[in-house]
C-alpha cells in the first residue's frame, strides 16, 4: 500500500516569506507527528495529532509554527515569516494508533529559506 | 538529556563484517527504537524493544537493552553495501508525550 507522502519534495522562498507543507499519512493511522532534521542531526520532534487535534504541540520552536488536521488525516504545516534558520527537513510520520509503536515516515521537504 | 547518544559516531567496516552500535540515555523509557536512515529511502524503522525485554532479533538484526545500565546495542550480522547509511535510536520515554526522542546518529560505510 501507499506510504507516506509529503508534497513539495523542495521548496525554496524567501526570508519573510509564508510556507505550507502537506503531509499525507498512511491510511488509518490516527496518529500523525511532524519532526525537522538538520545536517548531521537526527529529527526533533514538533507536534503530535491524534486524530484531529494536538496532542502535543511542545516542539514547536515559536508561535510562527502551527500545524493543523482537519480532517484527521491529511495534516498541513504552516510557518510564517520564515527565517533563514527555519531551512532544514521537514519530516512527516504517521503511525497506527501511537502509543508508542513503529512511526512511518514520509520522504521529507526540503526547505530553503534564501 | 533525553535523547540517546550513538557510539561510535562512524564505523567503516568490509561486507560481510559485523556492525555493531551502541545506543546509552539517561532517562527512563517505556521502548527503544532503532531506524535508518538513507538517500534513497529516508528514514526507515528497524526495530523495537520494550523495557521489558533484553534481545530481539529480527532478520540479520540483534537488538539488546540493558535498563540498569541505560544502554542499547544493534548488532547487524554479515553486513551488506546496501547497510550502508545512518542509524538512529529513538527513545519513547515513560508517563507524558508520545513523541520520539532521536539521537544525532551514527554513520555506517560497508565497504564491497
Amino acid at each position: 500500500g501507499a506510504g507516506v507522502s509529503q508534497t513539495p519534495s523542495n521548496k525554496v522562498t524567501e526570508k519573510g516569506k509564508y510556507v505550507e507543507l502537506r503531509c499525507d499519512p498512511i491510511s488509518g493511522h490516527t496518529a500523525l507527528y511532524w519532526y525537522r532534521q538538520s545536517l548531521g542531526q537526527g529529527p526533533e520532534f514538533l507536534i503530535y495529532f491524534q486524530g484531529t487535534g494536538a496532542a502535543d504541540d511542545s516542539g514547536l520552536p515559536n508561535d510562527r509554527f502551527f500545524a493543523v488536521r482537519p480532517e484527521g488525516s491529511v495534516s498541513t504545516l504552516k510557518i510564517q515569516r520564515t527565517e533563514r534558520g527555519d531551512s532544514a527537513v521537514y519530516l512527516c510520520a504517521s503511525s497506527k494508533t501511537g502509543l508508542g509503536n513503529e512511526q512511518f515516515f514520509g520522504p521529507g521537504t526540503r526547505l530553503t529559506v534564501l | 538529556s533525553q535523547q540517546g547518544e550513538e557510539d561510535p559516531q562512524a564505523l567503516s567496516i568490509q561486507e560481510g563484517e559485523n556492525a555493531t552500535m551502541n545506543c546509552s540515555y539517561k532517562t527512563s523509557i517505556n521502548n527503544l527504537q532503532w531506524y535508518r536512515q538513507n538517500s534513497g529511502r529516508g528514514l526507515v524503522h528497524l526495530i523495537l524493544i520494550r523495557s521489558n525485554e533484553r534481545e530481539k532479533h529480527s532478520g540479520r538484526l540483534r537488538v539488546t537493552l540493558d535498563t540498569s545500565k541505560k544502554s542499547s546495542s544493534l548488532l547487524i550480522t554479515a553486513s551488506r553495501a546496501a547497510d550502508t547509511a545512518s542509524y538512529f535510536c529513538a527513545l519513547y520515554h515513560q508517563g507524558g508525550s508520545e513523541k520520539l526522542v532521536f539521537g544525532k546518529g551514527m554513520k555506517l560505510t560497508v565497504n564491497p
